[in-house]
């Protein structure tokens, strides 16, 4: 069974460093991306970034280009996003998600939808 | 990027028809997907190229798509189904994006 396991929730101040984490499992964690969508409280989802563990092949939303870095490490099939400084306006939830994957003949390609969630971290940045 | 709307919110009444719009000029190449959010839980994916039903989603739930445009259509909406629906989609560059969502109030 594929799961993703994220850490859990946060209370930071201002200007501090965060890294949260989402662990897969269940599958070949270094075969496929996984992504990083935030929900703003009251706001709709938006598409962070997406890694893929297998190269550490990395890209980002514009919006989100230069704010936040994605990292995975493959040998605890584990997903990071983290900020170096954060700000009130980085209080959302945070999920990743994995896209699902189909295969013809010898070629594998990515699908273009999220098929698995993390539970989803919440961080509130306050002073 | 590229942007995909969707009317803020839908009312509707149980065993009524519910349809959402997205609207987008990339949904002319690329396929849509819709995901069902309720407070509290991740997403679930309802409808994935424009018009397939992941197993497990009641039949009440289906897609179409013409030009620009895709439609999630709730059939005989419960009171179960009241949440927030997005549309998303997705280039061949590897770049995802949401829709603007669109909160599904039942009567």
């Amino acid at each position: 069974e594929v799961q993703l396991v994220q850490s859990g929730a946060e209370v930071k101040k201002p200007g501090e460093s965060l890294k949260i984490s989402c662990k897969g499992s269940g599958y070949s964690f270094t075969s496929y991306w996984i992504g990083w969508v935030r929900q703003m409280p009251g706001k709709g989802l938006e598409w962070m970034g997406i890694i893929y563990p297998g190269d550490s092949d990395t890209r980002y939303s514009p919006s989100f280009q230069g704010q936040v870095t994605i990292s995975a490490d493959k040998s605890i099939s584990t997903a990071y996003l983290q900020w170096s400084s954060l700000k009130a306006s980085d209080t959302a939830m945070y999920y990743c998600a994995r896209p699902g994957r189909y295969c013809s003949g010898t070629s594998c390609y990515t699908d273009g939808y999220f098929a698995y969630w993390g539970q989803g971290t919440l961080v509130t940045v306050s002073s | 990027s590229y942007e995909l709307t969707q009317p803020p919110s839908v009312s509707v009444s149980p065993g009524q028809t519910a349809r959402i719009t997205c609207s987008g000029d990339a949904l002319a190449k690329q396929y849509a997907y819709w995901y069902q959010l309720k407070p509290g839980q991740a997403p679930v994916l309802v409808i994935y190229k424009d018009s397939e039903r992941p197993s497990g989603i009641p039949e009440r739930f289906s897609g179409s798509s013409s030009g620009t445009t895709v439609t999630l259509t709730v059939s005989g909406v419960q009171a179960a189904d009241e949440a927030d629906y997005y549309c998303q989609s997705a280039d061949s560059s590897g770049t995802y994006v949401f829709g603007t969502g669109t909160k599904v109030t039942v009567l």
